[in-house]
């Protein structure tokens, strides 16, 4: 069955610090892509990044990366050198022939 | 930004009374969505629309009807609302359905309250 996971509801990190936010998933078809939203405060669903299954190398957009290891079935968003306009709820998505999200993190990006 | 907008953005109402929300898009996309968010649940669909007066179920369709008779406009109504159906409610538009490499863009959301 289709799955996704985000096992931390909330994280703090310091500014200009990197970080790591965890999406595991689990699906049975071959072809599936992975995609990553950012929610602010304001409420809007903001596209960031996009990982096909078939993918050779890691996406990336600007300061934001996707760490996919497909073996572990991971994908990680990695966000370089955080600012404070970072903090915001980070949804992961996956989507074969029906897209779910997972449960969403919350991250505060402190001064 | 992909041209999409919501109506009305906020509206409180009472249980049992209809409620229509509204979902615009000027880009001609052929997929339209309707989710619901609330706290501990991420988004979930509820229903899809692959053209006009073509719909179909999501994960959470109990209680909401859809129709789309034009391209640019898909309709989520509660018949008789409840508290249960409090949510923020947002409608996604794709280019394609089952494609796995395509995104989804949202509208900005309708937040629904039922008292």
């Amino acid at each position: 069955a289709q799955k996704i996971t985000q096992t931390q509801p909330g994280m703090f990190v310091q500014e200009k610090e990197a970080v790591t936010l965890d999406c595991t998933y689990d699906t049975s078809d071959p072809s599936y892509g992975l995609f990553w939203y950012k929610q602010p405060s304001s409420g809007e669903m903001i596209f960031l990044i996009y990982q096909g299954s078939y993918d050779q190398q890691n996406a990336t957009e600007g300061r934001y990366s996707l760490n996919f290891q497909k073996a572990r079935k991971s994908a990680n968003l990695v966000i370089s050198a955080s600012q404070l306009g970072d903090s915001a709820m980070y949804f992961c998505a996956m989507r074969d022939d029906k897209i779910i999200f997972g449960k969403g993190t919350r991250l505060h990006i402190l001064p | 930004d992909a041209g999409i907008t919501q109506s009305p953005r906020h509206k409180v109402t009472e249980t049992g009374t209809p409620v229509t929300l509204r979902c615009h898009q000027t880009e001609n996309h052929r997929y339209m969505y309707w989710y619901r968010q609330d706290p501990g649940h991420g988004l979930r669909l509820i229903h899809y629309s692959y053209g006009v007066k073509d719909t179909d179920k999501g994960e959470v369709s109990d209680g909401y009807s859809v129709s789309r008779s034009k391209t640019e406009d898909f309709l989520l109504t509660l018949e008789s609302a409840t508290s249960s159906q409090t949510s923020v409610y947002f409608c996604a538009i794709s280019v394609s359905l089952g494609n796995p490499t395509d995104t989804q863009y949202f509208g900005p959301g309708t937040r629904l309250t039922v008292l």
